[in-house]
């Protein structure tokens, strides 16, 4: 079992719909965990990051944690074509800059 | 500020080659991590730095090895090049080790081993 598994997709939505991430963890004991976006050909970037079980919002973005069900979500509201891209999920198993990465989920919003 | 800085931006070798990545973080960060992606298996850690030492390290052969200098850059070395070590090689950044601040990422080094 790989530590962070992501649905590689890819995944498509309409333009204005809802996009919804997801992804699970094998370490129960995990404490951080991140959504990055990386564009092709580019570095991933920071989306957000979520400590605590419930959800954090940063405008249109949504994450969601359930740390009993070792589950993280993402959610974009409002999707528009610029969020076109591949997300990547990661987590931080020890007290260090450790992190573990999904292989990325690809979202494709449709004009 | 200015972003994390990778140098060389591409670069070729061949087979039993070995090569070496240069990364500067962002003014004031002193963890600098390294990360290999490729298509089949995504962004792998290859180690972390901090102050200098190493503090963690992945599940990659000892063929790849990386150093920290006192002004935080950092290099990574790869021995004994093999056609599977073609990768994307990306660098973070961030202010401490403490795994909850950001990490921001480098624009990476395309390494293509023929």
């Amino acid at each position: 079992q790989k530590e962070v598994e992501q649905n590689s997709g890819p995944l498509s939505v309409p333009e204005g719909a809802i996009a919804s991430l997801n992804c699970t963890y094998s370490d129960r004991g995990s404490q951080s965990f991140f959504w990055y976006r990386q564009y092709s050909g580019k570095s991933p970037e920071l989306i957000m990051s979520i400590y605590s079980n419930g959800d954090k919002e940063d405008g249109r973005f949504t994450a969601q944690l359930n740390k009993a069900s070792q589950y993280v979500s993402l959610l974009i509201r409002d999707s528009q074509p610029s969020d076109s891209a591949t997300y990547l999920c990661a987590v931080n198993m020890n007290t260090g800059n450790q992190f573990y990465f999904g292989t990325g989920t690809s979202l494709t919003v449709i004009p | 500020k200015a972003g994390v800085t990778q140098t060389p931006r591409y670069l070729i070798k061949t087979r039993g080659q070995q090569v070496t990545l240069s990364c500067s973080p962002i003014s004031g960060h002193r963890s600098v991590s390294w990360y290999q992606q490729t298509p089949g298996q995504g962004l792998q850690f290859l180690f972390e730095y901090f102050s200098e030492t190493q503090r963690n390290k992945g599940n990659f052969p000892g063929r790849f090895s990386g150093r920290q200098f006192s002004n935080s850059r950092s290099e990574m070395n790869v021995s004994t090049l093999e056609l599977g070590d073609s990768a994307l090689y990306l660098c973070a950044s961030s202010l401490s080790p403490r795994g909850t601040d950001t990490q921001y990422f480098g624009p990476g080094t395309r390494l293509t081993v023929l």
